[in-house]
C-alpha cells in the first residue's frame, strides 16, 4: 500500500523568507502523482501543485514550487516571499496514475507566518 | 464558478440518530469522492463514484455508512445509526474523470454526543 509522510508536523517562517516542507512516499509503481494542497482555517482544501511522476521538470506555480526526487521518493514544497496568507495546513498527496483513484495524504505540515 | 457544494456546514446530533450530509459537484464533473478528516486518522477516502456509479467503497467504515448518487449533481453520505466516534470533517470532492485534479468542497464538520 501507499503511504506519504510527513515529517514535520509544524514549521514557521518570517514573512517575505522561504520555507520548505517536506514529503516522502512509498510505493511501487513508476506513474503516479503528486500533490500538495493548502487547508486554510476555513477548512478549504485547496489545491496548490501536482506533478506528475513521468515528468522530470520540477512542477513551478507562482511562489510555490517543488523538488521531486523520484529515486528518492521524496517530494518537497517550497514557498518563497513568504506572505501571512501562507498561514495553513498544507497535505501531500499520491495518487495512482491508473486504477484506484484515491488520494492518499500526509499526516500534515502546520505552517505559520511570522510577521 | 461554483465550486463543490456541501450541506450542512456543521451538524450537531445526538449518538443513534440519522445523518445525511449532501454535496453537489462542480457542473461538468463526473467523479465524486467522499473523504473524512479525523484528527487520529488524518484525511481518508471512504467512496469515490464515476458517471454516478460507486467504483470502490472499501474505505466506508462500517455498514452504518451508505453513499447514494441518484444523478450527476447530487451525492449523499448517511450515517445510522450516528456514533461518537463518526464525529469528523466529512469532504466531498469532484473531478472531470477519475485522472485529472480533484476539487474538494467546504466540509461538513461532524458532531455526535
Amino acid at each position: 500500500a501507499q503511504t506519504v509522510t510527513q515529517s514535520q508536523p509544524e514549521m514557521s517562517v518570517q514573512e517575505a523568507e522561504t520555507v520548505t516542507l517536506s514529503c516522502t512516499y512509498d510505493t511501487s509503481e513508476s506513474d503516479y502523482y503528486l500533490f500538495w494542497y493548502k487547508q486554510p482555517p476555513s477548512r478549504q482544501m485547496i489545491l496548490v501543485i501536482r506533478q506528475e511522476a513521468y515528468k522530470q521538470q520540477n512542477a513551478t506555480e507562482n511562489r510555490f514550487s517543488v523538488n521531486f526526487q523520484k529515486a528518492a521518493k521524496s517530494f518537497s514544497l517550497k514557498i518563497s516571499d513568504s506572505q501571512l496568507g501562507d498561514a495553513a495546513m498544507y497535505f501531500c498527496a499520491y495518487r495512482k496514475f491508473q486504477g484506484a483513484q484515491k488520494l492518499v495524504f500526509g499526516q500534515g505540515t502546520r505552517l505559520t507566518i511570522n510577521p | 464558478d461554483a465550486g463543490v457544494i456541501q450541506s450542512p456546514r456543521h451538524e450537531v446530533t445526538e449518538m443513534g440518530q440519522e445523518v445525511t450530509l449532501r454535496c453537489k459537484p462542480i457542473s461538468g464533473h463526473n467523479s465524486l469522492f467522499w473523504y473524512r478528516q479525523t484528527m487520529m486518522r488524518g484525511l481518508e477516502l471512504l467512496i469515490y463514484f464515476n458517471n454516478n456509479v460507486p467504483i470502490d467503497d472499501s474505505g466506508m467504515p462500517e455498514d452504518r455508512f451508505s453513499a447514494k448518487m441518484p444523478n450527476a449533481s447530487f451525492s449523499t453520505l448517511k450515517i445510522q445509526p450516528s456514533e461518537p466516534r463518526d464525529s469528523a470533517v466529512y469532504f466531498c470532492a469532484s473531478s472531470v474523470d477519475l485522472v485529472y485534479e480533484q476539487y474538494f468542497g467546504p466540509g461538513t464538520r461532524l458532531t455526535v454526543t
